[in-house]
């Protein structure tokens, strides 16, 4: 049972360089999400997905693009990276509902320089 | 708006003693969870708690929900160093899509 799986574990990314932190889950999950951790933030919500063609803004959002054209997943761009994205990425799912219980994939460490 | 404050934030233990965790939150809610981070791991779900006076216990773990109070508290039980993580709370915002919002995480280090 593979669960929530990101890829990949640790990037280390140059001022102006683009990517994406795939996030896939195999438990047919209508409800995505991308999270950043940072010391003394807690968690918060970047980009978050109810469905496949659903997307909608967290709480920071800039900087981050998604796209849902699978239930299955769900990446998150960063089309310019800064500094200040250096962070770690968690993505989780949940099914629908009245169930919020989300499962974590296992971090993406991301380093810009 | 919803907020959600954990304390304390840092929490230094000893070995077989028992100590709380407090989780208070501003606004109605009718669904709160506790997660546990190990470092440098993913998190991980440990309860949820659903109507008022709910209490869930694993192992040395107890979690309860006051929703009067707006507070739930994490009981921990005979601290073991197995038990050294953080751990966050975080309670669903009823409006905005449901949206979870989370605690700071209280770090929690159990020493012999």
């Amino acid at each position: 049972n593979a669960g929530v799986t990101q890829t990949p574990k640790f990037q280390v990314l140059k001022t102006g360089q683009s990517m994406t932190l795939q996030c896939a889950q195999d438990m047919n999950h209508e409800y995505m999400s991308w999270y950043r951790q940072d010391p003394g933030m807690g968690l918060r919500l970047i980009h978050y997905s109810v469905g496949a063609g659903i997307t909608d803004q967290g709480e920071v959002p800039n900087g981050y693009n998604v796209s849902r054209s699978t239930t299955e997943d769900f990446p998150l761009r960063l089309l310019s990276a800064a500094p200040s994205q250096t962070s770690v990425y968690f993505c989780a799912s949940r099914t629908g509902g009245g169930n919020e219980k989300l499962f974590f994939g296992s971090g993406t460490q991301l380093s810009v320089l | 708006e919803l907020k959600v404050e954990q304390n304390p934030l840092f929490l230094s233990m000893q070995e077989g003693k028992n100590y709380t965790i407090y989780c208070n939150y501003s606004t109605t809610s009718d669904r709160l969870y506790w997660y546990r981070q190990d470092p440098g791991k993913s998190l991980e779900s440990l309860f949820v708690l659903l109507s008022n006076g709910a209490v869930k216990q694993e192992g040395r773990l107890m979690a309860s929900l006051d929703t009067k109070a707006r507070l739930s508290t994490l009981h921990i039980t005979a601290a073991v160093h197995d038990l050294s993580a953080t751990y966050f709370c975080a309670v669903i915002y009823a409006g905005n899509n449901r949206k979870l919002i989370w605690g700071l995480g209280t770090s929690l280090a159990v020493n012999p």
